[in-house]
């Protein structure tokens, strides 16, 4: 079966400072992955997904960025985190011909 | 541009009502909808999925939900809530078909759903 891993479950960061989330993906090869972004009572905002390695796409220009070194495995990154980076960080992925996303625990970020 | 919209921010109902979840989408094509639930600091599990066929699909956990296409809506059901159904719920909507365009969701705002012993 597959599964999906990301860490770390909880960040608190400085502003400023930099920023490395990291998911992979077990069972399954190929998948397209996603990095959404959820605030508080403002559902999901899909910030980057990926088809490939090394194909990112951006969603929402912004402090952030992602790559995909390999098939499986998705980060996202910041150089200088800003306070309105904060939030709760949902990795994701779904198969290629099918429609469903399958999410991570995610992981929360707060920048003070 | 495709949204979605869940009208209800936070729903209270009693353990054993029946419960109804609003969503109504906006999609300029064939749309492919779900249905997810996630309890506090978790991640997303999905209930249910349409894309094509019967209209009333059968989900986890007991959900169900109807697409009238009329109406726009993918309604979420359930004739016995369960204290444990305590959660936030999701509608969402992406493409039926087209390569990459596979997983981009649209999601709506949640529906924070709370039930009373």
């Amino acid at each position: 079966s597959q599964t999906i891993h990301q860490w770390p479950a909880t960040l608190v960061q400085p502003v400023g400072s930099p920023l490395s989330l990291e998911c992979t993906v077990e069972g399954t090869s190929n998948p397209n992955l996603y990095w959404y972004r959820q605030a508080a009572g403002r559902g999901l905002q899909l910030l980057f997904y990926s088809v490939g390695i090394g194909q990112i796409s951006s969603e929402v220009p912004q402090n952030l960025s992602a790559s995909r070194p390999q098939d499986r495995q998705f980060i996202l990154s910041s150089k200088k985190l800003l306070l309105s980076d904060s939030g709760f960080y949902l990795c994701a992925w779904s198969r290629r011909g099918g429609g469903e996303l399958f999410f991570g625990e995610g992981s929360r970020l707060t920048v003070l | 541009a495709q949204s979605v919209t869940q009208p209800d921010i936070h729903i209270t109902v009693s353990e054993g009502a029946s419960l109804e979840l609003r969503c109504n989408y906006s999609y300029g094509a064939t749309p492919y909808l779900f249905w997810y639930v996630q309890s506090p600091g978790q991640g997303l599990q999905l209930l249910l999925k349409y894309f094509s066929g019967d209209t009333l699909v059968q989900g986890i956990k007991g959900f169900e939900a109807e697409f009238k296409r009329s109406q726009s809506s993918f309604n979420l059901r359930k004739p016995s809530v369960h204290w444990s159904d305590a959660a936030e719920y999701f509608c969402a909507v992406g493409p039926f078909a087209g390569g990459t365009s596979y997983g981009k969701l649209t999601f709506g705002q949640g529906t924070i759903l709370t039930v009373h012993p």
